[in-house]
C-alpha cells in the first residue's frame, strides 16, 4: 500500500515569504499525485495534480509543484504567501484508485 | 452545479449508540468515495464504490461500520454501535476518474 510522508506538520510565516512543503511518498509503480488544501471552514479542494508529462504542475492560487521520480517527492511550492494561503494542505497519491494521504500541514501566514 | 453534500455536518452521540451518515455525491458520478480522519491522523480511506456496487471495502475498520449505495445515488455510513475510537470527521468524495470532489464531511463526537 501506498504511504505519504509530510513534514513540518505546523508552518508559521510572514506574508510574502516564500513557502516550500515537502512530500514524500513510497514506491509503487506508476502513480498520480495530488495536492489538496482545506481552508478554515471550507471543504478539501484540489490545488493540483500531476499524472503525466511535465513534472512542474501549476495550480490554483499560484501554487505549483514538481514531480521528482527519482525522489519520490512531489513538493509544494508558492514563491510569495499572503494571509489567505492560511489552511491546512494535504499531499495525496492515487493508486489502486483509492487515495493515500500524508497527515497535512496547517500552514499560518502572519500579516 | 451542486457539489457533493453530507448530512449531518456534526453529530454527537453517546458509546453505544448509533449514526448514520448521509452522502449525496454530484449527479452522474459513478464512483463515490468515503474517507475518515481520526484527530492527529492522517485521512485514511474507508471504501469505495462505483454506482452501487462495493468496489473496495478494505479500508473499513471493522463489522461495527456498514455502507450502502441505494441505487446508485447517494449513500450512507452507519456505525452500530459507536465506540469512542470512532470520533473523528468523515469525508465523502464523488468523481468520474481519478481525482474526486470532495464534501464538507460530518464531524463525529461519541462520548
Amino acid at each position: 500500500a501506498q504511504s505519504v510522508s509530510q513534514h513540518n506538520h505546523h508552518v508559521i510565516l510572514s506574508e510574502a515569504a516564500s513557502l516550500e512543503l515537502g512530500c514524500n511518498y513510497s514506491y509503487g509503480g506508476t502513480v498520480n499525485l495530488f495536492w489538496y488544501v482545506q481552508y478554515p471552514g471550507q471543504h478539501l479542494q484540489l490545488l493540483l495534480k500531476y499524472f503525466s508529462g511535465d513534472p512542474l504542475v501549476k495550480g490554483i492560487k499560484g501554487f505549483e509543484a514538481e514531480f521528482i521520480k527519482s525522489k519520490f517527492s512531489f513538493n509544494l511550492r508558492k514563491p510569495s504567501v499572503q494571509w489567505s494561503d492560511t489552511a491546512e494542505y494535504f499531499c495525496a497519491v492515487n493508486s489502486h484508485n483509492r487515495l493515500a494521504f500524508g497527515k497535512g500541514n496547517q500552514v499560518v501566514v502572519i500579516p | 452545479e451542486a457539489g457533493v453534500t453530507q448530512f449531518p455536518s456534526h453529530s454527537v452521540i453517546e458509546k453505544g449508540q448509533t449514526v448514520t451518515l448521509r452522502c449525496d455525491p454530484i449527479s452522474g458520478h459513478d464512483n463515490l468515495y468515503w474517507y475518515r480522519r481520526v484527530m492527529g491522523k492522517e485521512i485514511k480511506f474507508l471504501l469505495h464504490f462505483v454506482k452501487e456496487s462495493k468496489q473496495d471495502e478494505s479500508g473499513m475498520p471493522n463489522n461495527r461500520f456498514l455502507a450502502e449505495r441505494t441505487g446508485g445515488t447517494y449513500s450512507t455510513l452507519k456505525v452500530q454501535p459507536a465506540e469512542l475510537e470512532d470520533s473523528g470527521v468523515y469525508f465523502c468524495a464523488s468523481s468520474h476518474g481519478t481525482s474526486g470532489l470532495f464534501g464538507p464531511g460530518t464531524r463525529l463526537t461519541v462520548l
